[in-house]
């Protein structure tokens, strides 16, 4: 089965504070693709990263980095240094092997980054 | 231009109306879809078209109906709604590459449906 797992539903922080989501996913294929998206009330999703199965490098972003860890079978995404502009839902999400197109999403994280 | 607009932004509508939803994208992507999201649940995938051609359709009831008249265009024509089909409604596209993947989709700002 393809699973993604978002264990946390939601996370509140104070500005400037570190915070990582976690993202746990399921499958029996060795060829897959991670993704995670943002979505803020405005209701976008906005693209923030992609990452194949063969590629366990950790991704760094400005403040935005993403561990890879395929032993444990987890694409955690940290924010360093938070703001308020990263209050959003933060959505994990698989795309198996098939060459389908299709995504399988995580439930989401809700992040609130107070002033 | 690296942008998938949708329109209408919010749209009302009976359930006996008929009515369409609109995406373009100009990043000459070849796969575009259509996804349903409800209240603090994360989307869900309602049709795939590659190249044109409806290449997925999640079992969706036949009150939606798709279309892609071209490579930049996708609509999906409402007819005979429920209150329950009301949802935020998002478009995405992305690129196929020349060994046949799907790379990231880009997604739309959305149309927010209620069906009264």
């Amino acid at each position: 089965a393809q699973k993604v797992t978002q264990a946390q539903t939601e996370i509140s922080v104070v500005e400037k504070e570190d915070v990582t989501l976690d993202c746990v996913y399921e499958t029996r294929d060795t060829t897959y693709y991670l993704f995670w998206y943002k979505q803020p009330p405005s209701g976008e999703l906005v693209f923030l990263i992609r990452r194949n199965s063969f590629d366990e490098q950790n991704e760094i972003s400005g403040r935005y980095s993403w561990n890879f860890q395929k032993s444990t079978s987890s694409f955690n995404f940290t924010i360093t240094a938070s703001q308020v502009v990263d209050s959003a839902v933060y959505f994990c999400a698989l795309s198996p092997a098939g060459n389908t197109g299709k995504l399988i999403f995580g439930q989401g994280t809700t992040l609130q980054v107070k002033p | 231009d690296t942008e998938v607009t949708q329109t209408p932004k919010h749209l009302v509508m009976g359930m006996t109306n008929k009515k369409s939803l609109k995406c373009e994208q100009h990043m000459g992507h070849r796969a575009m879809y259509w996804y349903k999201q409800k209240a603090k649940k994360p989307p869900e995938l309602m049709f795939v078209y590659s190249y044109e051609k409806l290449s997925i359709n999640e079992s969706v009831p036949s009150r939606f109906s798709p279309e892609c008249p071209n490579s930049s265009l996708l609509n999906l024509h409402l007819h005979a709604l429920q209150p329950e089909d009301s949802a935020l409604y998002l478009c995405a596209s992305s690129q196929r590459t020349g060994q046949g993947s799907y790379n990231e989709q880009f997604f739309g700002p959305g149309t927010r449906l209620t069906v009264l």
